[in-house]
């Protein structure tokens, strides 16, 4: 299995380009998260989903969309890329039996907005 | 206000000590997860905690609920136990963690 994977590892914008980040998992969980990882701040949710086709706001969702089409796919987009999304996005999943579920970690995507 | 709150926020010890990493929160929790990161940057979990104790090697994981208040110990320190230790707090009524902001544990042979 490989667990929680992510695409791009790094990638470098221009503040108004678009990008969209690719969380893939191998292990049927239904819910899936993005976090986003500053300097100096804890683990900041931006957007979840409970479940193929279903998706719903966290903490910082402004500035990002996200779509859950396949149950095994998360997708965060910038449409228009701003230095202060400059950050280390995580992705995670988990089974559907609560809090008490182990979440599972992505390795990371590092972006850069200039 | 849901917070989560972790002491110190750095540590430096040398290899063989005693460690010992706090975790406070302000209101009632449904669980508590304890997560390292290691400079590499990837996140895994070491333990989820709703009551009492657990151990893992040389990892121990306390809780308690009355005075709303976790630690992590690592005995018989290593360098390898350097990262940032994380704790993540599911308070009642919510879907979702709440992280603090991390202990960057550094031990020195």
């Amino acid at each position: 299995n490989a667990g929680v994977t992510q695409t791009p590892k790094f990638r470098v914008l221009k503040t108004g380009q678009s990008m969209t980040l690719l969380c893939a998992q191998d292990m049927n969980h239904e819910y899936m998260y993005w976090y986003r990882q500053d300097p100096g701040m804890g683990l900041r949710l931006i957007h979840y989903s409970v479940g193929e086709g279903t998706t719903a706001k966290g903490e910082v969702p402004d500035g990002y969309n996200v779509s859950r089409l396949k149950k095994q796919n998360f997708l965060l987009g910038l449409e228009s890329a701003a230095p202060s999304q400059t950050s280390v996005y995580f992705c995670a999943s988990r089974t559907s039996g609560g809090n008490q579920e182990t979440q599972y970690f992505g390795p990371g995507t590092r972006l850069l907005v200039l | 206000k849901n917070e989560v709150e972790q002491s110190p926020q750095n540590l430096t010890a040398q290899e063989g000590e005693f460690i010992t990493i706090n975790c406070s929160y302000s209101v009632g929790i449904s669980a508590l997860h304890w997560l390292q990161q290691h400079p590499g940057g990837g996140i895994v979990s070491l333990f989820m905690l709703s009551s009492g104790k657990k151990k893992h090697g040389r990892l121990i994981a306390t809780i308690n609920i009355q005075e709303k208040h976790s630690s992590l110990h690592i005995t018989a320190s290593h360098p390898r136990d350097s990262a940032v230790y994380i704790c993540a707090v599911a308070f009642f009524g919510n879907e979702k963690l709440t992280f603090g902001t991390g202990t960057r544990l550094t031990i020195i042979p």
